[in-house]
């Protein structure tokens, strides 16, 4: 299947700082990424949705000046957490779809562990 | 609203046996239904995709099931694995724009 990458895969950071997270689609072109937040034990929960080229669109909820999202390649995806604080601390997962209609499907990078102390 | 529900919340068996778990949805219009299973500290990772018109799909061990007039589904793993401890999500995805509506997942344990 389609390989997402996602880096890092944990961070530690002081509050008050920005964190940068990375997805990329290594063997397929991306013209759309998901970034997903998880609280443990929790479903994830869809934060925004990035598209190649323009604005991404956030979920009702999401400051979408805390959570910079980039997409500026179709192999590349960022979200920054500006001036994080300790209650951003989460999992934060991105995804990107592949095929088309009824078969669409996505695959999921590794996920990323921010701890803000 | 779209939903999604698992069932069993969370489900402890012995190695070498079965389980089934459960996904009802009431996502409109259905466009497929996919299981994931993510080990903790992971991203997911597909292990089945249906449309409405499959009624059971398997991969290896895992087997799929889908009752499109009922709106369920379910997973199940046979001869269960150590390595089969995870959190198993159902998620299902609606009309074309693909948005999908995640379940809040059942988390297995398997003990030797």
């Amino acid at each position: 299947g389609a390989v997402v990458s996602q880096h890092p895969s944990r961070v530690i950071c002081k509050s008050g700082t920005s964190v940068k997270i990375e997805c990329r689609s290594l063997d397929f072109q991306a013209t759309t990424m998901f970034w997903y937040r998880q609280f443990p034990k929790q479903s994830l929960m869809l934060m925004a949705t990035s598209n190649e080229g323009s604005k991404a669109t956030y979920e009702q909820g999401v400051e979408k000046d805390k959570f910079l999202i980039n997409h500026a390649s179709l192999t590349l995806s960022t979200l920054t957490v500006t001036s994080a604080h300790p209650e951003d601390s989460s999992f934060y997962i991105c995804s990107s779809k592949t095929g088309t209609g009824l078969n669409t499907e996505a695959f999921f990078g590794q996920g990323t562990r921010l701890t803000v102390v | 609203k779209n939903q999604v529900e698992q069932s069993p919340q969370s489900l402890i068996i012995l190695e070498g046996k079965n389980c089934t778990l459960q996904c009802n949805y009431t996502v409109s219009p259905f466009s497929n239904l996919r299981w994931y299973k993510q080990d903790t500290g992971r991203g997911p990772v597909s292990l089945t995709i249906m449309t409405f018109s499959e009624n059971t799909k398997s991969n290896g061990r895992y087997t799929a099931t889908l009752d499109a007039d009922t709106k369920q589904s379910s997973l199940h793993i046979t001869a269960s694995q150590l390595s089969d401890s995870a959190s198993y999500i159902c998620v299902v995805s609606s009309g074309g724009s693909y948005i999908p509506t995640f379940g809040r997942g059942t988390s297995l344990i398997v003990h030797p």
